[in-house]
């Protein structure tokens, strides 16, 4: 069955530290990639997105992605993290076959220390 | 702005009612969803729907209903079937291109 995998649930650094948030995902060919971010009672907001070509791609508030297909992983990184940026992180996957279900994770939960 | 208007933002309901979400968009895109999310449960799909007149259930669509009688329109009831209602409810709609999916604000439900 296709599935998204983020294995933490909860993630802890420092202001100004970087950051590797992981996502895996099982299907059978390359779907369409995404990382959404979304603050306490608020909608999801899309950071960054992946269908094809250039394998790291680049998002909005100073996010990036990288695709590897080997390991079938799409991690979203920060080189320094500010406090705004703590929220709940999902990977969600489109597969590229013509159907419109997103498939989610489960999320992942970011605390920042001051 | 184009965008995507859920309402209401709270909403409490007696067990045994039906209650209906609302959720517009005027971005034209053709396809909608409707999204439920418990903590730790990441956001599972109830319906969507791609286009007017057209939708499929989701994996969990028990205890749901929808209409999509109109292209900017997707209401969401729930029904006094569905065992454990209280959520937070995200209504979502992308385009023909395969891109991102937008969100609304969702719609926090609670039985009372």
């Amino acid at each position: 069955a296709q599935s998204v995998t983020q294995p933490d649930i909860h993630i802890t650094v420092s202001e100004g530290a970087s950051l590797e948030l992981r996502c895996n995902y099982s299907y059978g060919a390359t779907p369409y990639l995404f990382w959404y971010v979304q603050s306490p009672g608020q909608g999801l907001q899309l950071l960054l997105k992946y269908f094809s070509g250039d394998t790291l791609v680049q998002g909005i508030k100073g996010f990036e992605a990288e695709f590897k297909r080997s390991q079938s992983s799409f991690n979203l990184r920060k080189p320094s993290v500010h406090w705004s940026d703590a929220a709940e992180y999902f990977c969600a996957v489109l597969p590229a076959s013509g159907t419109y279900k997103y498939i989610f994770g489960t999320g992942t939960r970011l605390k920042v220390l001051a | 702005d184009g965008g995507i208007t859920q309402s209401p933002k709270y909403l409490f309901r007696k067990e045994g009612q039906n209650v209906t979400l609302s959720c517009e968009q005027n971005l034209n895109h053709d396809a909608m969803y409707w999204y439920r999310q418990d903590p730790g449960q990441g956001l599972r799909l109830i319906y969507y729907s791609q286009i007017v007149n057209d939708f499929q259930k989701g994996d969990i669509a028990e205890g749901y209903s929808v209409s999509r009688e109109k292209k900017e329109s997707f209401p969401l009831t729930v029904t006094s079937a569905q065992k454990n209602p209280t959520a937070f409810y995200l209504c979502a709609s992308r385009n023909r291109d395969y891109t991102e999916a937008f969100f609304g604000q969702g719609t926090r439900l609670t039985v009372v």
